[in-house]
């Protein structure tokens, strides 16, 4: 079945270390997305890439990095630069370009949880 | 102002009952729109596309206002399944790669 995967789906980090983590899809899709959630809060755009080897940043890209170097996968590095890195991260994808019947939706990984000790 | 607001929560309504649901986005140029659903501690995902036409989903409606802006969610013979955070989202221009999401708006369908 195509679908977004992302790992791991919990980890905890010490102050001071950088994590990774890891999404990849199989949807043969052009755009990837990730997101930040805070409790009671909406999502908020941290990096996208619409192609290959490019990225730009979101609303709240300060502390993160990433990398597209293949279709299917995106990382999203989490550094010890984000003063508050505890959040549930998303990643998304979609399709670009015109679909017959209708809009390009983002579809959605499981959702990595990060948390500081 | 947020690029996309939605009725504060939480809804508390009894089985069976309809219940609806406000957006407003502040971008005019705005493409596209859709209701996602999000259950707790898991990820959004895609309830409807919104169309100018308005469309139906079983018991879901969902309607477009250019002209002001607006984004309704109409949920008919609520069950308790459909407790769950809704968010409103929509894409820039056409061409435009941003999405913005709603803060979401909570449900709790009781029996």
């Amino acid at each position: 079945d195509g679908g977004i995967t992302q790992s791991p789906k919990y980890l905890f980090r010490k102050e001071g270390q950088n994590v990774t983590l890891s999404c990849e899809q199989n949807l043969n899709h052009d755009a990837m997305y990730w997101y930040r959630q805070d409790p009671g809060q909406g999502l908020r755009l941290i990096y996208y890439s619409q192609i290959v080897n490019d990225f730009q940043k979101g609303d709240i890209a300060e502390g993160y990095s990433v990398s597209r170097e293949k279709k299917e996968s995106f990382p999203l590095t989490v550094t010890s630069a984000q003063k508050n890195p505890t959040a549930f991260y998303l990643c998304a994808s979609r399709q670009t370009g015109e679909l017959v019947g209708g809009a390009n939706v983002l579809t959605f990984g499981a959702g990595s949880r990060l948390t500081v000790l | 102002r947020k690029e996309v607001e939605q009725d504060p929560g939480p809804f508390n309504v009894p089985e069976g009952a309809t219940v609806a649901f406000n957006c407003t986005y502040s971008n005019s140029a705005s493409q596209s729109f859709f209701w996602y659903r999000q259950d707790c501690r898991k990820e959004p995902k895609l309830l409807m596309s919104v169309y100018s036409s308005g469309n139906e989903d079983g018991r879901f409606t969902a309607q477009l206002n250019r002209a002001s802006q607006y984004i309704s969610l109409l949920i008919r013979d609520s069950k308790l399944s459909d407790s769950a955070t809704y968010l409103c989202v929509v894409r820039g221009p056409a061409g435009g790669f941003k999405t913005i999401f709603g803060a979401g708006t909570r449900l709790f369908v009781k029996a």
